[in-house]
């Protein structure tokens, strides 16, 4: 299963755009990046996922490199209640495996 | 309608005591799981089923043996609870197809805080 590794933590002011990074340098070439959020004390939440091309939905966008090595998810308006942490995983084989996450802070 | 549904919320009970946690999904979905979340916030998952057959089971201690009595239900009986065992622990399914995709979605309970005493 490749690995992930994402910033601790990462400040956002409320309104503007939150940029988290992801890296997955292992990652094989039928592998989805997959994100997942979870809000203090509540069950994680999908939010989007990709393989090759850029995603977005109602909730985010999703970039992922040309080399498939990195990817960013992008709150483009975060709110308050975006304040979560943000697992970012690629998927191995029926499971998935959550790292530590990006613990983001939406600020006033 | 609330898609996963975990019972109870909240469980608090003795050392050495016996205890199950009940999930439910209404989502029709072949696979369900059951993930441990300690106090560090690691979220790690210990077993799956897959249409009431166990499919992923990671290194958990015999005492924990899921029950799945139909594919919408996956319930946690946990024997002998030691202080260990005390975390958060959250019931998942999601639509069994090929790998990656819309298919490996998972949809997540609301948890259940387990309190060994």
């Amino acid at each position: 299963d490749a690995k992930t590794t994402q910033p601790p933590s990462m400040d956002c002011a409320e309104g503007r755009a939150a940029n988290l990074p992801c890296n997955h340098s292992t990652i094989s070439g039928n592998e989805y990046v997959y994100w997942y959020r979870q809000i203090h004390s509540q069950g994680p939440q999908y939010i989007i996922h990709g393989l090759k091309n850029n995603e977005t939905n109602e909730m985010a966008s999703l970039i992922i490199t040309e080399d498939r090595k990195s990817s960013t998810l992008i709150l483009p308006h975060a709110t308050l209640r975006d304040t979560a942490v943000y697992y970012c995983i690629v998927r191995g084989r029926g499971k998935l495996i959550f790292g530590q996450g990006t613990e983001l802070s939406v600020k006033p | 309608d609330t898609a996963v549904s975990q019972t109870p919320k909240y469980l608090v009970t003795q050392m050495g005591n016996d205890k199950s946690i009940k999930c439910e999904q209404n989502l029709g979905h072949d696979t369900m799981y059951w993930y441990k979340q300690d106090s560090k916030k690691f979220l790690k998952i210990m077993f799956s089923y897959n249409n009431k057959e166990l499919i992923i089971n990671e290194t958990v201690p015999n005492r924990f043996s899921p029950k799945s009595p139909d594919k919408a239900h996956l319930n946690l009986h946990i024997n002998s609870l030691e202080l260990g065992d005390s975390a958060v622990y959250f019931c998942a399914s999601r639509r069994a197809g090929t790998s990656g995709g819309v298919s490996d979605t998972q949809y997540f309970g609301p948890g259940t805080r387990l309190t060994v005493l």
